[in-house]
């Protein structure tokens, strides 16, 4: 069974300041999907990452994949407040019928 | 249609009684999935449709949740003899089948049980 796990689970943060969100998984996979949620809304799509060493880059958000290591990072530079949200990794269960399997989510606070 | 649509919005109902959420994926859209998130936590996968093959149910907490659909349109995921246990978000997500295919989620039911 696929397992995600992401790390923190909450982080409060200065704005202006550069912080690393860390996702885990258990079993090979070859997509892993970043997402935004607000407070009562759905997920907004942030990255898709398909192969080893993928990095994409939006605004003050950078994702990256190390499928050998089972790694994603999500790095925010010079947080400012908007970005205060939750935001979850989703990797792809190859052995699952392509599956989601979701991390817990990182809440993460942009403090003025 | 636009983009994954999902009624009712919110949904207050009786401990004991049967209730029917409805997702309406993106037209062309082959795969379909029910997912719930209780407040404050991350998404629990509750069952998968793709085509016309047979829907992953494993995520299903209990029997007394079921999902239909219809081809490739609308599903209807149906909790019978509601529990305040089931009082949660119950999003749905569509995607094409295929290599980085993109898994569009809708607004969600919000589902109180009092």
């Amino acid at each position: 069974e696929l397992k995600v796990e992401q790390n923190p689970l909450f982080l409060s943060m200065q704005e202006g300041k550069n912080y690393t969100i860390y996702c885990n998984y258990s079993t090979t996979s070859d997509r892993l999907y970043w997402y935004r949620q607000d407070p009562g809304k759905s997920l907004e799509s942030l990255f898709v990452l398909l192969s080893n060493g993928a990095v994409k880059q939006e605004g003050r958000l950078m994702a990256s994949l190390d499928t050998k290591a089972r790694l994603s990072t999500l790095h925010i530079t010079a947080a400012v407040h908007d970005l205060s949200a939750t935001y979850f990794c989703a990797v792809v269960d190859n052995n699952a019928g392509n599956m989601l399997t979701f991390g817990g989510g990182t809440r993460l606070m942009v403090k003025p | 249609g636009a983009g994954v649509s999902q009624s009712p919005s919110n949904k207050v109902t009786e401990k004991g009684k049967d209730v029917e959420l409805r997702c309406d994926p993106i037209s062309g859209h082959t795969a379909l999935y029910w997912y719930r998130q209780r407040l404050g936590q991350g998404l629990e996968f509750l069952i998968y449709f793709q085509g016309n093959s047979a829907p992953d149910k494993s995520g299903l907490p209990s029997d007394r949740f079921s999902a239909e659909r219809t081809g490739e349109s609308v599903s209807t995921l149906t909790i019978q003899r509601t529990q305040q246990e089931d009082s949660a978000v119950y999003l749905c997500a569509s995607s094409l089948r295929g290599q980085g295919r993109s898994y569009t989620f809708g607004s969600g039911t919000r589902l109180t049980v009092v």
